[in-house]
């Protein structure tokens, strides 16, 4: 069965440093999310990206935050200056149609 | 604001014992019903999902979940757990508006299952 992949498994930053998680969807969807998980919290919507452009955000997904789809297969998400509470998990998902969202197995982001 | 409540945090039973795991959303549209599941080290995994129809939904591994409108509720049920159902679920809603779907998560109950 088709998955969504990402990359790397487990980041660590410095703090004011970007970094970039990247994300393989699975090939034939076209919705695209990432999500995220605080230690000992739920899990949070950040943004939605369809047909090239951002559909919706959440008011986490500030200036700092920016996703972009380079080419036919990746979908990343970037975070500028990272701060010590960007530190999560952070989850890809894709979809097609009506069907439920596919997630990937996520990035734990650490952030010193 | 569209939100999911899960009322048990952390639930420990014994095999074979039967389980119920509460969930109630907040939002008075149409609305898609779903368990995810996420095994230690793992990814999250759909359990099973109520788009519409019978409201008494079967998923993977023997669950099941009722979803009763009148109760806003989408209850998670097993009559029989195993060992290998210690995980923690998380019950999500998307309201069909707008068209992009994105999830809201409960908080996530943490299942433990001892031999």
């Amino acid at each position: 069965e088709p998955e969504v992949t990402q990359t790397p498994s487990h980041q660590v930053t410095q703090m004011g440093q970007e970094v970039i998680l990247r994300c393989v969807p699975i090939s034939n969807h076209l919705y695209f999310y990432w999500y995220r998980q605080i230690l000992g919290q739920k899990v949070e919507f950040l943004v939605s990206f369809y047909n090239n452009e951002i559909s919706e955000k959440s008011e986490i997904f500030d200036d700092q935050f920016s996703v972009e789809r380079p080419d036919g297969s990746n979908f990343t998400l970037k975070i500028r200056s990272t701060k010590l509470e960007d530190s999560a998990m952070y989850f890809c998902a894709s979809r097609t149609g009506d069907q439920p969202q596919h997630f990937g197995d996520g990035t734990r982001l650490s952030i010193l | 604001a569209q939100s999911v409540s899960q009322h048990n945090h952390h639930v420990i039973l014994s095999e074979a014992a039967s389980l119920e795991l509460g969930c109630n959303y907040s939002y008075g549209g149409t609305v898609n019903l779903f368990w995810y599941v996420q095994y230690p080290g793992q990814h999250l995994q759909l359990l099973l999902k109520y788009f519409s129809g019978d409201p008494l939904v079967k998923g993977i591994k023997g669950f099941e979940a009722e979803f009763i409108k009148s109760k806003f509720s989408f209850n998670l049920r097993k009559p029989s757990v195993q060992w290998s159902d210690t995980a923690e679920y998380f019950c999500a809603v998307n309201a069909l508006s707008g068209g992009y779907n994105k999830l809201i998560f409960g908080a996530g109950t943490r299942l433990a299952v001892h031999p």
